[in-house]
């Protein structure tokens, strides 16, 4: 399979607990994309990377969010100190950089339950 | 980027065409019309995009008007599989990310 893929798809853990979200994106892709979606909601954008330089960060990204790509490659979403309104699937999406065009394609998610 | 607006569900029967419509009145000249969907419990899906011109692609076509404030996405012929949420997106070439701005969206639901 050379699509976007996410791990782990699902994740229950308790509040204050940390979590880490891994994605691996299509392969010759250079953008890396994070979304959140909850339920009944379309994604919302998280951050993006282009190769390893994180390019721009959503205000919903809080202080508790960090995401690395550190070679370029795959990317991680760590949450600390989760709380129950983390409780979200979290999205990956992969692309081309393309001015005006160039698709996303995303992963099947990792969702995450806060208990 | 432009705001879009689109019915919240739509219902369509089986080998019917579907018409998902949208608009996007403040559109500007550069900004393009993106169609996703989200079938339930996988990430969105590309289907189709446009700046003027109506394309078509093996999925489903694009129709723009002429003045590009609203545009309609029809599925030929609609099967069960196609029930997802549909996202219409306006997207400039001044967003230097390329990030996707996803509204509510319209609910298909293709019956038999």
């Amino acid at each position: 399979d050379t699509g976007v893929s996410q791990d782990p798809r699902h994740k229950i853990t308790k509040r204050g607990q940390n979590v880490t979200f891994r994605c691996d994106p299509i392969s010759e892709h250079n953008r890396l994309y994070w979304y959140r979606q909850t339920l009944g909601q379309g994604p919302e954008f998280l951050t993006y990377f282009q190769n390893e330089a994180q390019l721009e960060k959503s205000r919903l990204l809080s202080d508790r969010f960090s995401a690395e790509r550190p070679k370029g490659s795959f990317s991680t979403l760590e949450i600390q100190r989760t709380e129950q309104g983390d409780s979200a699937m979290y999205l990956c999406a992969s692309s081309l950089v393309m001015p005006g065009s160039g698709e996303l394609f995303f992963g099947e998610g990792s969702r995450l339950t806060v208990l | 980027d432009a705001k879009t607006t689109q019915p919240p569900s739509m219902d369509c029967a089986e080998g019917r065409a579907a018409n998902l419509p949208c608009n996007h009145s403040t559109i500007s000249g550069n900004e393009y019309v993106y169609w996703y969907r989200q079938i339930h419990s996988q990430g969105p899906q590309y289907i189709i995009h446009g700046l003027k011109n109506n394309e078509t692609n093996e999925m489903a076509s694009l129709i723009i008007t002429e003045d590009r404030k609203s545009s309609t996405l029809i599925l030929p012929h609609a099967t069960l599989r196609d029930t997802a949420v549909y996202y219409c997106i306006v997207r400039g070439e001044n967003n230097a990310g390329n990030m996707l701005t996803f509204g509510g969206g319209t609910r298909l639901m293709v019956k038999p």
